[in-house]
């Protein structure tokens, strides 16, 4: 069974911090993965989209890096800001359609000042 | 452009009770999904549709029923409610059926069934 799952469930960290968010996945035959962020009463929006042969993207502040062989991703955000306190959702595509989509569970970033 | 639409944004049922939720794009969006998010869960899909008038069932369907009548449009059916619909239902959409092509997703409809 395709399953993703994302470390840590949460994380509190001072503004102006970085931190690395982390996802493993086990989805075959594996497509891309994406990073949603998720505001508290809003839906997902897309940060960044991995494919197979790519090992780093960067979207402003946030860089996400993919490991195919090891099947783990990572999502670096730098010089954290009050706005980045949010949820963090990995996605990973098997081949196929948008129906084939694995979401993981989250990352709930807060940022305090 | 609006995106992706939803309303109601908070809804309350009485057990058995039936309603729909509404999804409108206006972003000539082919592919349409539904999914609800439980606490500690990833989304899950419950129905997709790849055109008007072609629905299909996603991981879990079952207590839900959609049609897609328009582009833009994509109810979501509750038949019977029951308290394990309690759920923030999203919408989404994207171009095509391609897993390349991004979801833009809805604000969400946040049901309680008591």
């Amino acid at each position: 069974k395709n399953q993703v799952e994302q470390s840590p469930q949460s994380l509190i960290i001072l503004e102006g911090k970085n931190c690395t968010l982390q996802c493993n996945y086990t989805v075959s035959p594996f497509s891309n993965l994406r990073w949603y962020k998720q505001d508290t009463g809003r839906g997902p929006v897309s940060l960044t989209i991995m494919t197979f042969s790519e090992n780093t993207k960067s979207n402003g502040r946030y860089t996400a890096t993919l490991d195919a062989d090891t099947k783990q991703s990572s999502l670096h955000i730098t010089a954290s800001q009050l706005s980045d306190s949010a949820s963090y959702i990995c996605v990973v595509s098997a081949l196929g359609g948008n129906e084939k989509l694995t979401f993981g569970t989250g990352t709930r970033l807060t940022i305090i000042p | 452009n609006a995106g992706v639409t939803q309303t109601p944004k908070f809804q309350v049922l009485k057990t058995g009770q039936s309603m729909t939720l509404q999804c409108a794009q206006d972003m000539n969006h082919e592919y349409m999904s539904w999914y609800r998010q439980d606490p500690g869960m990833g989304l899950r899909l419950i129905h997709y549709s790849v055109g008007a008038g072609i629905t299909d069932q996603g991981e879990v369907p079952n207590g839900y029923n959609v049609s897609r009548s328009t582009t833009e449009d994509f109810p979501l059916r509750l038949l019977s409610a029951a308290p394990s619909q309690t759920s923030v239902y999203f919408c989404a959409s994207s171009y095509s059926t391609t897993a390349w092509d991004e979801q833009y997703f809805g604000p969400g409809t946040r049901l309680t069934v008591t």
